[in-house]
């Protein structure tokens, strides 16, 4: 069955470390999504792909980056660890088209201390 | 300023009876809107949606309501099980292509036994 995965699941890492999340799916899916969820602000986008070497940048995209080499993999990339980036990311992926319905992976949750 | 709001964050319904969750928007663009739930530890999953033609879809126990005029759309969910208790969240896309979601803030639906 095709998925989506991110790994790892869970990270506590130092302010001003850099972090790289995986993102991974087999849906053959020519776009992928980075996404934070925070109380109260719901997910809000950070950057996101319609292809390969096509990147974007989504509504909260300051201290992040991506890049895409292939169909199957986004990683995101937090160049020096915020305690303001302390939240859980969620990957998607999805198919273009009318709906806009997209996939998403289990999520990671990430601690900057 | 938030395109997509969901003014309450938290809705409790004792089991057997209607679920009423509500979205608004403010963007006259968006031609598509979905409803996503969540569960704790788990990534957003699909769950229904509807096109800015229509102003009802049904699927089972879950109908979403459309009102351009308003521009405001409700998820029912009839009758409530405590397995639907999750947190809902609105979407809506209007990029032509259907590629990019703008969501809401989130209600946490708690359905009691």
């Amino acid at each position: 069955d095709a998925e989506i995965t991110q790994s790892p699941r869970h990270k506590i890492t130092e302010t001003g470390r850099q972090v790289t999340l995986a993102c991974h799916q087999t849906w053959n899916h020519n776009n992928m999504f980075w996404y934070r969820q925070d109380l109260g602000h719901g997910l809000r986008l950070i950057h996101y792909s319609y292809g390969v070497q096509d990147t974007n940048k989504g509504e909260v995209s300051d201290g992040y980056s991506v890049s895409r080499s292939n169909t199957e993999d986004l990683p995101l990339t937090l160049e020096s660890a915020a305690s303001s980036q302390t939240s859980v990311y969620f990957c998607a992926s999805s198919d273009p088209g009318p709906t806009g319905e997209q996939y998403f992976g289990p999520g990671t949750r990430l601690t900057v201390t | 300023d938030q395109q997509v709001k969901q003014n309450s964050p938290s809705l409790s319904v004792q089991e057997g009876r209607i679920s009423i969750l509500n979205c608004d928007y403010t963007n006259s663009m968006f031609d598509y809107f979905l409803w996503y739930k969540k569960y704790p530890a788990e990534g957003p999953t699909f769950l229904i949606s509807i096109s800015s033609i229509k102003d009802k879809n049904e699927d089972g126990r879950f109908t979403v309501f459309l009102n351009k005029s308003a521009k405001h759309l409700s998820l029912h969910i009839v009758p409530s099980q405590p397995g639907d208790s999750a947190v809902y969240f609105c979407a809506a896309s209007g990029d032509n292509a259907g590629n990019m979601l703008t969501f809401g803030g989130g209600t946490r639906l708690m359905v009691k036994p």
